[in-house]
């Protein structure tokens, strides 16, 4: 029978590797950008974020990217653990009233191996 | 840590029946959301709430929907009559103000499955 659903994008790497995972955004105006983790059986976990007059930010082991131009974000995970197994996504803030509205995009399915 | 709650953790019902999903926001947040996720797609906005009444709802949040915050810490979302595509994850979110820097917390999420 047809599959229904969204086909995630996979990336896997070996422990120890660093991990990059991208995302495009659609809203040229959105001008808050946030990265979650979510953990199989668990909602969505807060990792990272940058406002839209930043191009890079730091994290513990994580690091945002931000390209206004070509509406681009990606996270970059150094060390990659088995613990960072999960599915990532973007989510840009609607902004503006509508702040606190999130639109997720797709997900990244993220395996690492021992 | 504080975190948001949500009960119960799966919901079986039947088509047409009603559903409440039942949220604890954290304790000093003023913002609360629900979002839902169907099964291997994305997470979508639901509604959000503020002051007792609603801030924004999306397309998806038609009258079958409704959300309360009954009492002091409660927070649900009623499903009036369910469809058998109403079946999904949902997840309650909370966050002590909105803009910039301003994190959302998430439950665990509730699994509704409508037969």
């Amino acid at each position: 029978g047809e599959s229904v659903g969204l086909h995630l994008p996979t990336l896997s790497v070996q422990e120890g590797d660093n991990s990059i995972i991208n995302c495009a955004y659609s809203n040229s105006a959105s001008d808050y950008f946030i990265w979650y983790k979510q953990e199989s059986g668990k909602g969505p976990q807060f990792i990272i974020d940058i406002r839209s007059n930043m191009d890079k930010r730091q994290g513990q082991r994580v690091t945002v990217l931000l390209n206004k131009t070509v509406k681009h974000l990606s996270l970059q995970i150094a060390a990659t653990q088995p613990g960072d197994s999960a599915v990532y996504f973007c989510a840009e803030d609607a902004g503006g009233t509508s702040y606190g509205k999130l639109t997720f995009g797709q997900g990244t399915i993220l395996t690492v191996h021992p | 840590e504080p975190e948001v709650t949500q009960t119960p953790s799966h919901q079986v019902t039947q088509m047409g029946q009603e559903v409440i999903l039942r949220c604890v926001p954290i304790s000093n947040h003023l913002y609360f959301y629900w979002y839902r996720q169907i099964l291997g797609q994305k997470v979508e906005f639901l509604v959000s709430f503020y002051n007792n009444e609603i801030s924004e709802k999306s397309e998806i949040f038609d009258d079958q929907f409704s959300v309360e915050r009954p009492d002091g810490s409660n927070f649900t979302l009623k499903i009036r009559s369910t469809k058998l595509e109403d079946s999904a994850m949902y997840f309650c979110a909370s966050s002590p103000n909105r803009g910039i820097n301003t994190e959302a917390f998430f439950g665990q999420g509730t699994r509704l499955t409508v037969v």
